[in-house]
């Protein structure tokens, strides 16, 4: 069981450039979600999506866009990268509400923008 | 967008000793999750508590969840250097939306 996967695992981009992080989970989870984190941030919510077609903005979601075709991939598209961009971002899934069993985190992809 | 405090931020102890750590809010959450991170990985979830009062406990670990359900604390016992890690509370923001503080970055040296 691999669990959520992201690629790549490190990517450095110049500014104004763009690129797809990817996210795909095994698990049939229908929830599906972005973070970033940043220092002394803590994780800050990019999108989410609780089920394939259906997706929904959280708290930073200016320069992000997203998609969620089929229930196991949701990838996360930056179309112009700015340095504030640069970050350890986080896909996170979980079956339901995750009232009770928390998330399933991938491990991260450390992006530099320069 | 409600907010989740943690302290301290930084906490560096010996080997056996005891320590809590807090995290606060001015908002009622339904639900508090405590997730652990070690570097290059994600989170991984430690324990939820959905009950205002409520105490769980995991093996050294204590989690209490306020009578208001706006804070919570988790207390280690006995602290080892495997426990070493960034600890992270995360409250429920509706029915899907989970808001995480800012981190506790221990250290236990031995």
């Amino acid at each position: 069981n691999a669990g959520v996967t992201q690629t790549p695992k490190f990517q450095v981009l110049k500014t104004g450039q763009s690129m797809t992080l990817q996210c795909a989970q095994d698990m049939n989870h229908e929830y599906m979600s972005w973070y970033r984190q940043d220092p002394g941030m803590g994780l800050r919510l990019i999108h989410y999506s609780v089920g394939a077609g259906i997706t929904d903005q959280g708290e930073v979601p200016n320069g992000y866009n997203v998609s969620r075709s089929t229930t196991e991939d949701f990838p996360l598209r930056l179309l112009s990268a700015a340095p504030s961009q640069t970050s350890v971002y986080f896909c996170a899934s979980s079956f339901g509400s995750a009232g009770s069993i928390g998330y399933t985190f991938g491990s991260g992809t450390r992006l530099t923008v320069v | 967008t409600q907010l989740l405090e943690q302290s301290p931020q930084f906490l560096s102890i010996q080997e056996g000793e005891n320590l809590t750590v807090y995290c606060n809010s001015s908002s009622v959450f339904s639900s508090l999750q405590w997730y652990r991170q070690e570097p290059g990985e994600g989170p991984v979830l430690l324990v939820t508590v959905v009950t205002g009062g409520e105490v769980k406990k995991l093996k050294r670990l204590t989690f209490q969840f306020g009578d208001a359900r706006k804070d919570s604390s988790l207390h280690i016992t006995a602290a080892q250097p495997g426990d070493t890690g960034l600890y992270l509370c995360a409250g429920a923001e509706g029915t899907y939306k989970y808001i995480f503080g800012t981190g506790t970055r221990l250290k236990v040296l031995a």
